[in-house]
């Protein structure tokens, strides 16, 4: 079965300061990965996702992630964090659900919460 | 705009009554899904529906029951043989049909926080 590991489960960072959010995943076939990120009492929002091609993603807020096969990592980085960017972030993994469709079945790591300090 | 409906944002029951979840979604998405976040767990995968009149279990389906009538609509009834039912629930959509699907993303509702007391 699939799993997803966020070993960090708080970071703090300064406004300014560059991040990266760590992500490990386990998955016996070609992974699809997500990286969502989730205000207080607030749905989920789609940051980026990879499936194919070129290893290095670019998301929505400035952020990118970078699949790495060898490591089964999907780290999250960003280069310059703003105050707004603080939340909940969640690293995904999908599961094809049919043979020609379906849709996913996301399996989430157990997240990584985001302090900025000003 | 399109998007996905989850009513209302906070519910409180009493133990031992069921209670319903609402999720209506307008984005003409064929597959839907409930989760549930536990702080510090994560979302889990409670039901899955990928067409109508059709749904799976997921990683932790006991104690819940789901309909799907309409493409719209997926439902979830939290029963009173859900033995921890007060959780943040979370219903999502997906383009469920062709291979497109795949690699398609979830979109999330604002989610329900059910309390029982």
């Amino acid at each position: 079965a699939q799993s997803v590991t966020q070993p960090d489960i708080h970071i703090t960072v300064s406004e300014g300061a560059s991040l990266e959010l760590r992500c490990n995943y386990s998955y016996g076939a070609t992974p699809y990965l997500f990286w969502y990120v989730q205000s207080p009492g607030q749905g989920l929002q789609l940051l980026l996702k990879y499936f194919s091609g070129d290893t290095l993603v670019q998301g929505i807020k400035g952020f990118e992630a970078e699949f790495k096969r060898s490591q089964s990592s999907f780290n999250l980085r960003k280069p310059s964090v703003h105050w707004s960017d603080a939340a909940e972030y969640f690293c995904a993994v999908g599961v094809r659900v049919g043979i020609t469709g379906g849709g996913n079945k996301l399996t989430f790591g157990t997240g990584t919460q985001l302090k900025v300090e000003l | 705009d399109g998007g996905i409906t989850q009513s209302p944002k906070y519910l409180f029951r009493k133990e031992g009554q069921n209670v319903t979840l609402s999720c209506e979604q307008n984005l003409n998405h064929d597959a839907m899904y409930w989760y549930r976040q536990d702080p510090g767990q994560g979302l889990r995968l409670i039901y899955y529906s990928q067409i109508v009149n059709d749904f799976q279990k997921g990683d932790i389906a006991e104690g819940y029951s789901v309909s799907r009538e309409k493409k719209e609509s997926f439902p979830l009834t939290v029963t009173s043989a859900q033995k921890n039912p007060t959780a943040f629930y979370l219903c999502a959509s997906s383009i469920g049909s062709g291979r497109s699907s795949y690699n398609s993303p979830l979109h999330f509702g604002n989610g329900t926080r059910l309390t029982v007391t």
